[in-house]
């Protein structure tokens, strides 16, 4: 079966500090990967989606990058925090087009960041 | 651009009782999906249900079932029998397809349900 980790569960950075997040995906191959963010009591905002190896999309013009260094590894990345980027950032994953269920997002478990 | 609006910020509902979370959606695609995910105080998404856009009947997932109006552009969930543990954050999403193969979602901003005794 698939599973999908993410960590840190929780951080507290400073502001201008930097940040990396990473995610990584089991029992799937070439998966489609995405970053969201969910601040407080909102729904969330995609950030980065990857079909394949280095390949990245933003959504949102930020101060955050995104990288994908293997197949099942997705990472999350600033050079230097800002208060508005506390929140909850999940990482999803979803099978290739074509595939049977490829209409559905996979979420991991989150990670609550919090900039001081 | 895609929207999703759920207008309800917060329902209540009694124990063994069924509920209506209300989800509309606005597109010029002719092919989309529309999805309802949970998200317990814990933090994870925990996908529920799913329908197409060419789906003729309504999606059913257990307890949970989902009422696709097209022509109004609405995909209202409905929890049947009610329990406790249904105490979540759900939100209504819809997919569009990108470039290379993505899909991304959109998201509404979640209605809070309370389960009460």
């Amino acid at each position: 079966s698939q599973t999908i980790h993410q960590w840190p569960a929780t951080l507290v950075q400073p502001v201008g500090s930097p940040l990396s997040l990473e995610c990584t995906v089991e029992g799937t191959s070439n998966p489609n990967l995405y970053w969201y963010r969910q601040a407080a009591g909102r729904g969330l905002q995609l950030l980065f989606y990857s079909v394949g190896i280095g390949q990245i999309s933003s959504e949102v013009p930020q101060n955050l990058s995104a990288s994908r260094p293997q197949d099942r590894q997705f990472i999350l990345s600033s050079k230097k925090l800002l208060l508005s980027d506390s929140g909850f950032y999940l990482c999803a994953w979803s099978v290739q087009a074509g595939g049977l269920r490829a209409y559905e997002q996979y979420f991991g478990p989150g990670t609550r960041l919090t900039v001081t | 651009a895609q929207k999703i609006t759920q207008t309800q910020p917060g329902m209540f509902v009694q124990e063994k009782e069924a509920v209506t979370l209300d989800c509309t959606y606005d597109t010029s695609d002719q092919s989309y999906g529309l999805f309802w995910y949970k998200q317990p105080s814990s933090g994870e998404m925990i996908f529920l249900i799913y329908q197409g856009s060419y789906d003729e009947q309504n999606a059913t997932e257990g307890r949970y079932s989902l009422n696709f109006q097209k022509a109004r552009k609405s995909a209202n969930l409905v929890i049947s029998a009610s329990q406790l543990g249904d105490s979540a954050m759900y939100f209504c999403a819809m997919r569009e397809r990108q470039g290379g193969g993505g899909n991304k979602l959109t998201f509404g901003t979640g209605t809070q349900l309370k389960v009460e005794l």
